[in-house]
Protein backbone atom coordinates (compact mmCIF):
# COMPACT_ATOMS: atom_id res chain seq x y z
CA UNK A 1 0.00 0.00 0.00
CA UNK A 2 0.99 3.37 -0.88
CA UNK A 3 1.82 6.27 2.02
CA UNK A 4 2.72 9.21 1.70
CA UNK A 5 3.29 11.47 4.96
CA UNK A 6 4.23 15.20 5.04
CA UNK A 7 6.14 17.02 7.57
CA UNK A 8 7.58 20.20 8.25
CA UNK A 9 4.43 22.47 8.08
CA UNK A 10 4.13 25.32 10.88
CA UNK A 11 4.07 29.00 11.59
CA UNK A 12 6.30 30.69 9.70
CA UNK A 13 7.22 35.03 9.36
CA UNK A 14 6.51 36.44 5.88
CA UNK A 15 9.67 36.36 4.15
CA UNK A 16 11.20 33.35 6.22
CA UNK A 17 12.33 29.69 4.86
CA UNK A 18 10.87 26.41 5.15
CA UNK A 19 11.22 22.82 4.32
CA UNK A 20 8.81 20.41 3.82
CA UNK A 21 9.54 16.61 3.98
CA UNK A 22 7.49 13.85 2.62
CA UNK A 23 8.28 10.55 3.63
CA UNK A 24 7.13 7.53 1.10
CA UNK A 25 6.60 3.56 1.04
CA UNK A 26 4.90 1.14 0.04
CA UNK A 27 6.10 1.41 -3.78
CA UNK A 28 9.70 1.69 -5.74
CA UNK A 29 9.98 5.34 -4.97
CA UNK A 30 12.76 6.42 -7.53
CA UNK A 31 10.50 4.85 -10.28
CA UNK A 32 7.76 7.61 -10.12
CA UNK A 33 7.54 11.45 -10.69
CA UNK A 34 6.60 13.15 -7.32
CA UNK A 35 4.82 16.51 -6.78
CA UNK A 36 3.56 19.09 -4.30
CA UNK A 37 0.41 20.29 -4.88
CA UNK A 38 -1.60 22.98 -2.45
CA UNK A 39 -4.50 24.24 -1.30
CA UNK A 40 -5.41 27.71 0.40
CA UNK A 41 -7.70 27.95 2.80
CA UNK A 42 -11.67 28.22 1.21
CA UNK A 43 -9.52 27.58 -2.24
CA UNK A 44 -9.15 25.28 -5.03
CA UNK A 45 -5.92 22.76 -5.37
CA UNK A 46 -2.92 24.82 -7.01
CA UNK A 47 -0.26 22.24 -8.80
CA UNK A 48 2.95 23.61 -7.42
CA UNK A 49 6.01 21.41 -8.53
CA UNK A 50 7.06 18.27 -9.98
CA UNK A 51 10.45 16.13 -9.73
CA UNK A 52 11.59 13.21 -12.22
CA UNK A 53 12.47 9.65 -10.80
CA UNK A 54 16.10 10.10 -10.98
CA UNK A 55 15.83 13.54 -9.62
CA UNK A 56 17.22 15.70 -12.23
CA UNK A 57 14.40 17.30 -13.63
CA UNK A 58 12.07 19.61 -11.97
CA UNK A 59 9.15 21.87 -13.38
CA UNK A 60 7.47 25.02 -10.82
CA UNK A 61 4.49 27.01 -11.24
CA UNK A 62 4.88 30.30 -11.78
CA UNK A 63 3.95 31.51 -8.47
CA UNK A 64 6.66 29.46 -7.07
CA UNK A 65 9.15 29.58 -9.46
CA UNK A 66 12.69 30.91 -7.96
CA UNK A 67 11.65 30.97 -4.60
CA UNK A 68 10.86 26.99 -4.34
CA UNK A 69 12.94 24.50 -4.95
CA UNK A 70 11.88 20.37 -5.00
CA UNK A 71 14.37 17.41 -4.30
CA UNK A 72 14.26 14.02 -3.58
CA UNK A 73 16.41 11.68 -1.70
CA UNK A 74 15.79 8.01 -3.85
CA UNK A 75 18.03 5.95 -0.95
CA UNK A 76 15.78 7.11 1.79
CA UNK A 77 12.77 7.15 -0.03
CA UNK A 78 11.75 11.00 0.93
CA UNK A 79 11.02 14.13 -1.37
CA UNK A 80 11.77 17.48 -0.35
CA UNK A 81 10.46 21.23 -1.08
CA UNK A 82 12.79 24.42 -0.12
CA UNK A 83 10.31 27.46 0.50
CA UNK A 84 12.14 30.72 0.72
CA UNK A 85 10.92 34.05 0.59
CA UNK A 86 7.56 32.91 1.70
CA UNK A 87 4.56 35.51 0.84
CA UNK A 88 1.30 35.37 2.73
CA UNK A 89 -0.19 33.79 -0.29
CA UNK A 90 1.75 30.90 0.48
CA UNK A 91 0.04 30.15 3.06
CA UNK A 92 -1.97 26.35 2.54
CA UNK A 93 -1.83 22.95 3.27
CA UNK A 94 0.38 21.35 1.09
CA UNK A 95 0.02 18.28 -0.05
CA UNK A 96 3.00 15.63 -1.65
CA UNK A 97 1.69 13.36 -4.37
CA UNK A 98 2.65 10.18 -6.25
CA UNK A 99 2.55 10.45 -9.95
CA UNK A 100 1.13 7.74 -12.00
CA UNK A 101 4.42 7.18 -14.36
CA UNK A 102 8.15 8.18 -14.02
CA UNK A 103 8.55 11.00 -16.68
CA UNK A 104 7.29 14.21 -17.48
CA UNK A 105 3.93 12.50 -15.45
CA UNK A 106 1.40 15.12 -13.38
CA UNK A 107 -1.32 12.61 -13.14
CA UNK A 108 -1.63 11.78 -9.69
CA UNK A 109 -2.79 8.84 -7.69
CA UNK A 110 -1.81 8.74 -4.37
CA UNK A 111 -1.56 11.97 -1.86
CA UNK A 112 -0.58 12.32 1.58
CA UNK A 113 -2.83 14.07 4.09
CA UNK A 114 -1.29 17.25 4.20
CA UNK A 115 0.69 19.76 6.30
CA UNK A 116 -0.13 23.25 6.87
CA UNK A 117 1.90 26.37 6.03
CA UNK A 118 0.85 29.20 7.68
CA UNK A 119 2.72 32.32 6.65
CA UNK A 120 1.85 35.89 9.08
CA UNK A 121 3.46 37.45 11.57
CA UNK B 1 0.64 28.84 -19.53
CA UNK B 2 -2.46 27.00 -19.90
CA UNK B 3 -5.76 28.49 -18.30
CA UNK B 4 -8.76 26.31 -16.94
CA UNK B 5 -12.18 27.19 -16.96
CA UNK B 6 -14.01 25.17 -15.01
CA UNK B 7 -18.22 25.39 -14.92
CA UNK B 8 -19.99 25.58 -13.32
CA UNK B 9 -18.52 26.32 -10.14
CA UNK B 10 -21.56 25.24 -8.05
CA UNK B 11 -23.93 23.19 -8.26
CA UNK B 12 -27.08 21.22 -6.09
CA UNK B 13 -28.78 18.00 -7.29
CA UNK B 14 -30.63 15.16 -5.92
CA UNK B 15 -29.70 11.34 -5.62
CA UNK B 16 -30.10 10.16 -8.86
CA UNK B 17 -29.46 13.08 -11.01
CA UNK B 18 -27.35 13.14 -13.80
CA UNK B 19 -24.67 15.75 -13.47
CA UNK B 20 -22.37 17.09 -15.74
CA UNK B 21 -18.94 19.35 -15.37
CA UNK B 22 -17.43 21.24 -17.92
CA UNK B 23 -13.70 22.23 -18.42
CA UNK B 24 -12.12 24.18 -21.19
CA UNK B 25 -8.36 24.69 -21.72
CA UNK B 26 -7.04 27.98 -23.20
CA UNK B 27 -5.02 25.47 -26.34
CA UNK B 28 -5.33 22.58 -27.28
CA UNK B 29 -4.24 19.62 -24.55
CA UNK B 30 -4.65 16.38 -26.87
CA UNK B 31 -6.08 13.58 -24.31
CA UNK B 32 -4.34 15.23 -21.19
CA UNK B 33 -7.02 15.72 -19.27
CA UNK B 34 -7.71 14.35 -15.63
CA UNK B 35 -10.75 14.64 -13.20
CA UNK B 36 -10.69 14.29 -9.69
CA UNK B 37 -12.54 14.16 -6.28
CA UNK B 38 -12.05 15.92 -3.35
CA UNK B 39 -14.12 15.98 0.25
CA UNK B 40 -13.98 17.81 2.76
CA UNK B 41 -11.64 16.23 5.82
CA UNK B 42 -10.00 13.82 2.81
CA UNK B 43 -7.32 13.69 0.15
CA UNK B 44 -7.97 14.46 -3.90
CA UNK B 45 -9.04 11.08 -5.74
CA UNK B 46 -8.45 10.69 -9.26
CA UNK B 47 -11.47 9.69 -10.95
CA UNK B 48 -10.43 9.86 -14.47
CA UNK B 49 -7.21 9.99 -16.48
CA UNK B 50 -6.31 10.80 -19.69
CA UNK B 51 -10.27 12.40 -20.70
CA UNK B 52 -12.41 9.21 -20.59
CA UNK B 53 -10.23 6.21 -18.50
CA UNK B 54 -11.58 5.05 -15.38
CA UNK B 55 -8.99 4.98 -12.66
CA UNK B 56 -9.21 1.86 -10.42
CA UNK B 57 -11.73 0.97 -8.39
CA UNK B 58 -13.63 4.06 -9.54
CA UNK B 59 -17.36 3.24 -9.94
CA UNK B 60 -18.85 3.15 -13.60
CA UNK B 61 -21.38 5.87 -13.05
CA UNK B 62 -18.55 8.43 -13.57
CA UNK B 63 -17.53 9.07 -17.58
CA UNK B 64 -15.43 11.65 -19.02
CA UNK B 65 -15.49 13.02 -22.56
CA UNK B 66 -13.82 15.87 -24.70
CA UNK B 67 -11.03 16.51 -26.87
CA UNK B 68 -8.59 19.64 -28.11
CA UNK B 69 -9.79 22.56 -25.47
CA UNK B 70 -13.36 20.97 -24.15
CA UNK B 71 -14.04 18.33 -21.70
CA UNK B 72 -16.58 16.87 -19.43
CA UNK B 73 -17.44 15.03 -16.66
CA UNK B 74 -20.60 12.95 -16.63
CA UNK B 75 -21.82 11.26 -13.03
CA UNK B 76 -25.23 9.29 -13.92
CA UNK B 77 -27.18 8.87 -11.42
CA UNK B 78 -25.48 10.89 -8.13
CA UNK B 79 -25.22 8.82 -5.29
CA UNK B 80 -25.06 10.34 -1.80
CA UNK B 81 -20.87 9.90 -1.91
CA UNK B 82 -20.50 11.45 -4.91
CA UNK B 83 -21.08 14.78 -3.10
CA UNK B 84 -17.73 16.88 -3.36
CA UNK B 85 -15.67 19.25 -4.90
CA UNK B 86 -14.33 17.62 -8.30
CA UNK B 87 -11.64 19.50 -10.28
CA UNK B 88 -9.89 19.33 -13.76
CA UNK B 89 -6.58 18.97 -14.50
CA UNK B 90 -4.13 19.49 -17.56
CA UNK B 91 -1.29 17.48 -17.80
CA UNK B 92 -0.09 18.46 -21.40
CA UNK B 93 2.56 20.56 -20.48
CA UNK B 94 4.44 22.03 -17.74
CA UNK B 95 2.84 24.22 -15.48
CA UNK B 96 0.16 21.77 -15.00
CA UNK B 97 -2.91 23.28 -13.61
CA UNK B 98 -6.05 22.50 -11.90
CA UNK B 99 -9.53 24.13 -12.89
CA UNK B 100 -11.13 26.24 -10.10
CA UNK B 101 -13.51 23.23 -9.18
CA UNK B 102 -16.63 22.63 -9.24
CA UNK B 103 -18.60 21.82 -5.97
CA UNK B 104 -21.76 19.32 -5.93
CA UNK B 105 -24.07 19.71 -3.01
CA UNK B 106 -27.24 18.19 -2.17
CA UNK B 107 -30.39 19.65 -3.16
Amino acid sequence: EVQLLESGGTLVQPGGSLRLSCAASGFTFSSYDMNWVRQAPGKGLEWVSSISGNGVITYYADSVKGRFSVSRDNSKNILHLQMDSLRAEDTAVYYCAKATCGSYCFSLDSWGLGTLVTVSS
Amino acid sequence: DIQMTQSPSSLSASVGDRVTITCRTSQSISGYLNWYQHKPGKVPKLLIYNVYNLYSGVPSRFSGSGSGTDFTLTISGLQPEDFATYYCQQTYRSPSAFGQGTKVTIK
